[in-house]
Parts: structure tokens; sequence; C-alpha cells
């Protein structure tokens, strides 16, 4: 089963400023790679994924994301925060050919005006 | 539309007292599931199911049972319910390469 890590469960960053979330999974095969964010009293929106193909994959909002396959790493980044970004975001695999997600803890992203 | 709906959004209660999430999708998908999301531990799943009448144990199944007699509805049921699953409850419709979760059911159970 996969391992998921997010470093860090609360991140502040000022408007503006550069937003990093850090998420590594534990398996040797590359799997299916997806970021979510859930805003306040809300569901889960898909932010991007990556299945096959660019390592670089872009998503709504602005973020994108890059799969690294030599870390095991899959980090969320946005150049400049928006105070509408403040949500929980959470990293999820899947092995190739398996339904399953699995989650990362999540990570709460606050944006100081 | 693709969709997945549950209902209800939410739902207090007293422990002990059976209840029924339901949920339901129109996309067809062969497999559903079921997650719980509680503070600091992300989404773990409940249950699943590959098929109608096939389901099968994930994560976190203690205290809960869920049935698949319909390809469309997968609902997930408490028995006995107790505080300790009292969390916001999430229903999912997958193929291999792409989830859609339900809005979400937040249950207290007191």
């Amino acid at each position: 089963a996969q391992s998921v890590t997010q470093l860090g469960s609360h991140v502040s960053v000022s408007e503006g400023a550069l937003v990093l979330l850090r998420c590594n999974y534990s398996s040797s095969v590359p799997p299916y790679l997806f970021w979510y964010v859930q805003y306040p009293n809300q569901g889960l929106q898909l932010l991007l994924k990556y299945t096959t193909g660019a390592t670089l994959v872009k998503g709504i909002n602005g973020f994108e994301a890059e799969f690294k396959k030599s870390e095991t790493s899959f980090h969320l980044t946005k150049p400049s925060a928006h105070m509408s970004d403040a949500a929980e975001y959470f990293c999820a695999v899947s092995d190739l050919n398996d339904y399953k997600l699995s989650f990362g803890a999540g990570t709460t992203v606050t944006v100081r005006a | 539309e693709a969709q997945v709906t549950q209902n209800p959004r939410y739902l207090i209660t007293v422990t002990g007292k059976k209840l029924t999430v339901t949920c339901s999708q129109n996309m067809n998908h062969e497999y559903m599931s079921w997650y719980r999301q509680d503070p600091g531990l992300g989404l773990r799943q409940i249950y699943y199911s590959m098929n109608v009448e096939v389901t099968d144990k994930g994560d976190v199944p203690e205290g809960y049972k869920v049935s698949r007699k319909e390809k469309r509805n997968f609902p997930l049921i408490l028995e006995s319910p107790s505080p300790n699953q009292t969390s916001l409850y999430f229903c999912a419709s997958s193929t291999l390469k792409e989830q859609y979760f339900g809005p979400g059911t937040r249950l207290t159970v007191t």
C-alpha cells in the first residue's frame, strides 16, 4: 500500500509570495499522483493530476506540480499567493491499475495580507 | 453532468441509533468507495466496491457496513454509531485515472 507524506501541516505565506507544498510517496513504481484542495466547509476539488507524459503538470488557479521520480516527490507550487488560496491541500496517490487513493494528512495554507 | 450525490449533508445523531448515508453516481462506474476525513489524518478509505454485490474492506472498516445492490448506489450504514465515528464522510466514484467525490456528509455522534 502506498504511503504519502506531506511535509508541514500548516504553511503561512504572504500574499504575493511563493506557495510550496511538499509531497513524497513511498512506491518505487511511479504511481498516479493528485493534488486536491478543500476550501472551508466545502468538498474536495481536483487541482491537478499526473498519470503519464510531461512531468510538469499545470492545474487550475495557477498551481503546478512536478513529478520527480528520483525523489519520489510531487511538490505543488504557485508563484504568487492570493488570499483565495487559503484552504487545505491534500496530496494523493494511486498505484497503476488500482482504484484506491491514498491521501496525505493535508496541509493548511494561510495567506497573510 | 457527471455527479456523485450524498445524503444527508449534515447529520447529528445519538450513540447507538442506526443510520444510513446514501451515495449515488450517474457515470456508470463500477468502482465506488467511502472515505472518512479526520483532522491530521487526511482521508482514509472505509469500504470499496468493485461492482454490484462485490464489496471489500478498506483501511478503517470497523463499525461500518456497505451494500451494492445496484451499480449507481453505494450506501454507508452505521448500525450502532459511536462518538469516534464523528467525522466528515466522502463517497467517491472512480475510474483508474479519475475520481469523482460527493459533496461530503458531516456526521456528529453524541
